[in-house]
């Protein structure tokens, strides 16, 4: 059976740091690959998907970036944070009828 | 644009009574998919059920049923014999093409013991 990983579950960082979150998925190949972030009370937002290694679509405008190294990996990064990307970040794969499965999130605080 | 449309931002229910939330959606494909994800107080996002646009019967999961109204745009989901464990965010998603999902905004259940 497929699993999504994340990590790591809580993050809290000043502004201007950097950051790396890491997405990974078991049992499955060639997914597509998403990132959402989700503000507290609201929706999801798409930031970022892949239907293939190093293929990244961008949804927003902003100072976060994607990468796919691996054909399971799925990576979101900032080299200087603001408080505005403080959020609930969401990794999801995709399927070829077109469902969603989603990873336990990380809850990113800027500070 | 392609829009998804959850009206509700917080429905209440008593306990083993039936609830049903609303969703409606706006495209001018013929061909797409819709469903219902679940996003209790851990923030684990759950599919809950899925339903093609070419089909005319109504899906179901055990407990959770949807009223598709293709010409109408409208796609709600209907609980029933409600738990205390369904107590969550619920979300209503619809997949159009170029891999992407177009959210709902997500309704908040609560459910009176």
């Amino acid at each position: 059976s497929q699993t999504i990983h994340q990590w790591p579950a809580t993050l809290v960082q000043p502004v201007g740091s950097p950051l790396s979150l890491e997405c990974t998925v078991e049992g499955t190949s060639n997914p597509n690959l998403y990132w959402y972030r989700q503000a507290a009370g609201r929706g999801l937002q798409l930031l970022f998907y892949s239907v293939g290694i190093g293929q990244i679509s961008s949804e927003v405008p902003q100072n976060l970036s994607a990468s796919r190294p691996q054909d399971r990996q799925f990576i979101l990064s900032s080299k200087k944070l603001l408080l505005s990307d403080s959020g609930f970040y969401l990794c999801a794969w995709g399927t070829g009828n077109n469902e969603q499965f989603f990873g336990p999130g990380t809850r990113l605080t800027v500070l | 644009a392609q829009t998804v449309t959850q009206s509700q931002p917080e429905m209440s229910v008593q306990e083993a009574e039936t609830v049903t939330l609303s969703c409606t959606y706006d495209t001018s494909e013929s061909d797409y998919y819709l469903f219902w994800y679940k996003q209790p107080p851990s923030r684990q996002m759950i599919l809950v059920i899925r339903q093609e646009a070419y089909k005319q019967q109504n899906a179901t999961e055990n407990r959770f049923s949807v009223n598709f109204q293709k010409a109408a745009k409208s796609f709600s989901l209907k609980i029933s014999d409600s738990q205390l464990g369904d107590a969550a965010m619920y979300f209503c998603a619809c997949y159009y093409s170029n891999y992407q999902l177009i959210w709902g905004a997500g309704t908040k259940l609560i459910i009176k013991p």
